[in-house]
């Protein structure tokens, strides 16, 4: 099962950030959180992973609490394109990625 | 560098048969994942090979099975063909195993079985 909790959906305006949240309440110290995002039938897309501290690359904010309960994903200024399902993934040490249901996230114009 | 690929990208087969999938990871990568989507269980991960050993293997029956090659192309075999085999088949490609290590996705098989 996975890991993780997420929304089960959410709207954003285009052009404004979106805040994707994610609970992993019994994460362990040596997992890592990952996020990852699917685009109707397409192979899924890696976005950001991190530990312990936040994380920033050309796509995405990667935000962590200090206790490693939850983490929230940003992405800055949203497009039509980034409408897709994303998965928060809290990745066992030695296994492989168990993705839950995601979030599906649909920026309206 | 070129991302991971996958063949045949759609493929129609009966009930009984069998099918082989092929996946190139990336340049350099060693370890090689495939997983299964459907809509009623979404991506549930299949097996995953690093230099030619399986070292994972996910709850599927023993008609599914894969292999990995010298040069870290993979294939899944899916024996004994059932309706609810139809999904898109995902292989996605890591540089090493381990749990910090970032997987790289292909665009998927989409296997039909009629």
């Amino acid at each position: 099962d996975a890991k993780t909790t997420q929304p089960t959906s959410m709207d954003c305006a285009e052009g404004r950030a979106a805040n994707l949240p994610c609970n992993h309440s019994t994460i362990s110290g040596n997992e890592y959180v990952y996020w990852y995002r699917q685009i109707h039938s397409q192979g899924p897309q890696y976005i950001i992973h991190g530990l312990k501290n936040n994380e920033t690359n050309e796509m995405a904010s990667l935000i962590i609490t200090e206790d490693r309960k939850s983490s929230t994903l940003i992405l800055p200024h949203a497009t039509l394109r980034d409408t897709a399902v994303y998965y928060c993934i809290v990745r066992v040490y030695g296994q492989n990625f168990v993705f839950g249901p995601g979030t599906r996230l649909s920026v309206l114009p | 560098k070129a991302g991971v690929t996958q063949t045949p990208r759609y493929l129609i087969k009966t009930r009984g048969q069998q099918v082989t999938l092929s996946c190139s990871p990336i340049s350099g990568h060693r370890s090689v994942s495939w997983y299964q989507q459907t809509p009623g269980q979404g991506l549930q991960f299949l097996f995953e090979y690093f230099s030619e050993t399986q070292r994972n293997k996910g709850n599927f029956p023993g008609r599914f099975s894969g292999r990995q090659f010298s040069n870290s192309r993979s294939e899944m075999n899916v024996s004994t063909l059932e309706l609810g085999d139809s999904a898109l088949y995902l292989c996605a490609s890591s540089f090493r195993q381990g749990a910090g290590d970032t997987q790289y996705f292909g665009p998927g098989t989409r296997l039909t079985v009629l």
